[in-house]
């Protein structure tokens, strides 16, 4: 059975860049989108971005300027880094198994398995 | 981006009881590409439904899910002890994907 775990710094200070690491043990990030979430008592959910094998990313506008995710097949990892950070960056950080799903020429993916989730603090 | 707004926000029940929970988008949610999720204290998000009525792997019946283009249900026929949680749904059919704000589902 396919499990997340992600891994980074807890704090991070202001202006600086937040790095966090989503391990996939159990299965393989072939043909699965991977994506990262958030959560906060202000924002709710928000989501963050996908990507898919190496290439193939998308992004929250709202962030798109400062987010870039990465995937490490040989180490079964794919990565999240979101530049300039701020107090409003302070989440509940998950990464999550995209499943693609296609119906009337449209595809998707729909997010079936999560991460336990990581806490990440913006502060000096 | 497509808001998703719930209602209620807090649902009080007793156990047994029929619990429905709305979503409503404020665009057409393309294909019906609706999920519902369940999330108990300090847990991740856990997938209930996916295509607004499909229930995903191992959940049980009393689950179902119904609607299209703007407004979406959850509804939990019997509710038992471990039901007691928040329920969000969330669109992917159009990026950004995004989340309603929650009901909470609380003992009466």
């Amino acid at each position: 059975q396919v499990q997340l775990q992600e891994s980074g710094p807890g704090l991070v200070k202001p202006s600086e860049t937040l790095s966090l690491t989503c391990t996939v043990s159990g299965g393989s990030l072939s043909s699965y989108y991977w994506s990262w979430i958030r959560q906060s008592p202000g924002k709710g959910l928000e989501w963050i971005g996908q990507i898919y094998f190496s290439e193939n990313t998308k992004y929250n506008p709202s962030l798109t300027s400062r987010v870039t995710m990465s995937i490490d097949t040989p180490k079964n990892q794919f990565s999240l880094k979101l530049s300039s950070v701020t107090a409003a960056d302070t989440a509940l950080y998950y990464c999550a198994r995209g499943r693609r799903f296609c119906a009337n020429g449209l595809c998707s993916s729909y997010m079936d398995v999560w991460g336990k989730g990581t806490t990440v603090t913006v502060s000096s | 981006e497509i808001v998703l707004t719930q209602s209620p926000g807090t649902l009080s029940l007793s156990p047994g009881e029929r619990a429905t929970l709305s979503c409503r988008a404020s665009q057409t949610v393309d294909n019906n590409y609706l999920a519902w999720y369940q999330q108990k204290p300090a847990q991740a998000p856990s997938l209930l439904i996916y295509g607004a009525s499909t229930r995903a792997t191992g959940i049980p019946d009393r689950f179902g899910g119904s609607g299209s283009g703007t407004d979406f249900t959850l509804t939990i026929s019997r509710l038992e002890p471990g039901d007691f949680a928040v329920y969000f749904c969330q669109q992917y059919g159009s990026s950004p994907w995004t989340f309603g704000q929650g009901t909470k589902v609380e003992v009466k």
